[in-house]
């Protein structure tokens, strides 16, 4: 158990509807990143969030914005789905902004499971 | 413009013996390179790193080497057992002019050790 939350683990939805998922962080961990894994792409690096503000921005969709709230829980909306958004989504958390993810500490959710049908 | 590339999309090796993956990069500004591994129904955990000032890390069976001419890294899996089996992303990294960390994945290679 990395002890990053994320819910729900499976959705199904349908085409231009809109979702949003949940991460609850490590315990003291300050930063929280999305990605991204669709069965072509690998691990796509989505945006990074530290206590509260946007720190980095990957491959985030116009349609796909997220946000920390004050007690560093995040949530990422995704809308206007489409099939090709099916995928699953991890949650990461550090502990900083340049929390040691170079070395091995940035710990993973089980991921949300996305179905666009 | 896939940064990190992991050429083999499965692998498949006898319980006891060597496993081998590799992993390319291409720019040449990555100082640290990461192995995590991945069940299914798990997130990805983290298994060994190196950085770009040593061309060899070892912890137990799990060996990363790194070429840094070729921009190339490895993981060696010696022996192999069938609860190695799971998909391994190869990981680079570098800290930006900004002061943030910034890490690449590859699209992950399916390791199988048959028994």
């Amino acid at each position: 158990d990395s002890g990053v939350t994320q819910t729900p683990k499976h959705l199904i939805t349908a085409t231009g509807q809109r979702v949003t998922l949940r991460c609850s962080p490590r315990s003291g961990d300050l930063s929280v990143y999305w990605y991204q894994q669709s069965l072509d792409q690998g691990l796509q690096f989505l945006i990074q969030y530290y206590n509260g503000e946007e720190r980095a921005k990957g491959n985030i969709l116009e349609r796909f914005s997220a946000q920390q709230f004050p007690d560093l829980h995040s949530e990422l909306n995704l809308s206007s789905l489409e099939l090709g958004d099916s995928a699953l989504y991890f949650c990461a958390s550090s502990v900083g902004g340049s929390g040691g993810i170079l070395t091995g500490e940035l710990f993973f959710g089980e991921g949300s499971r996305l179905t666009v049908l | 413009d896939q940064q990190v590339k992991q050429n083999s999309p499965s692998l498949s090796v006898q319980e006891g013996r060597i496993s081998i993956l590799n992993c390319d990069y291409t720019n040449s500004m990555f100082d640290y390179f990461l192995w995590y591994k991945k069940y299914p129904a798990e997130g990805p955990t983290f298994l060994i790193s190196i950085s770009s000032i040593k061309d060899k890390n070892e912890d137990g069976r799990f060996t990363v080497f790194l070429n840094k001419s070729a921009k190339h890294l490895s993981l060696h899996i010696v022996p192999s057992q069938p609860g190695d089996s799971a998909v391994y992303f190869c990981a680079a990294g570098l800290v930006t002019q900004g002061g943030s960390e910034k890490l690449v994945f590859g699209k992950g290679t399916k390791l199988t050790v048959n028994p």
